[in-house]
């Protein structure tokens, strides 16, 4: 079974700092994995994914993930953080199941709330 | 382009009262669609999934029911609030068959009082 887990359920950074959000999944099929960015009371919104391929991810407002199959990781990172990077970003897998590929549902973690301080 | 709509957005209403929060998906067919609740301070809790017309999956069982009565449309429902049911509803959908990539609506925001 898939599960994921996200380390700080809370993060601080001040801006133009590196921005850094941890993400370990559990999966016992090769995994696909996302990143999503939640703004207060707004849906969520895909930020990156991983399936295949490059496991360097780049995906909107410069944010990036590397999937590291020996680290079970999959860390969210930004090179310089923008006050508008103000968040909730939540991390998750995909249900597969071996043998008969996916389910189509996703776990999520719990979310780390990032705050940027001017 | 895919779209996903979702009302009304904010709701609120007294214990016992009926729930219906619809979700409607344009620009694709076919989909997976998708209902979960974020509670204060819970995460995602997902509640229902579709993959089909009248084909439901509840994940919780509670006092909440979901219908898909057309392809591209999903309707959470209550006969009967309680005030536990308060919280952010969103709707998602996914491409049958693609990398289970999920698209979120706006949400609807409920709170039973």
């Amino acid at each position: 079974a898939q599960s994921v887990t996200q380390l700080g359920s809370h993060v601080s950074v001040s801006e133009g700092a590196l921005v850094l959000l941890r993400c370990n999944y559990s999966s016992s099929v090769p995994p696909y994995l996302f990143w999503y960015v939640q703004y207060p009371n707004q849906g969520l919104q895909l930020l990156l994914k991983y399936t295949t391929g490059a496991t360097l991810v780049k995906g909107i407002n410069g944010f990036e993930a590397e999937f590291k199959k020996s680290e079970t990781s999959f860390h969210l990172t930004k090179p310089s953080a923008h006050m508008s990077d103000a968040a909730e970003y939540f991390c998750a897998v995909s249900v597969r199941v071996k043998g008969t590929g996916s389910q189509g549902n996703l776990i999520f973690g719990k979310g780390t709330k990032l705050s940027v301080k001017p | 382009s895919q779209t996903i709509h979702q009302w009304p957005a904010t709701l609120v209403q007294p214990v016992g009262s009926p729930l219906s929060l619809e979700c409607t998906v344009e620009g694709t067919s076919n989909p997976n669609l998708y209902w979960y609740r974020q509670a204060a301070g819970r995460g995602l809790q997902l509640l229902f999934y579709s993959v089909g017309i009248g084909q439901i999956s509840s994940e919780v069982p509670q006092n909440l029911s979901a219908s898909r009565p057309q392809d591209r449309q999903f309707i959470l429902s209550s006969k009967k609030l309680l005030l536990s049911d308060s919280g952010f509803y969103l709707c998602a959908w996914s491409e049958r068959g693609g990398t289970d990539t999920q698209y979120f609506g706006p949400g609807t925001r409920l709170t039973v009082l």
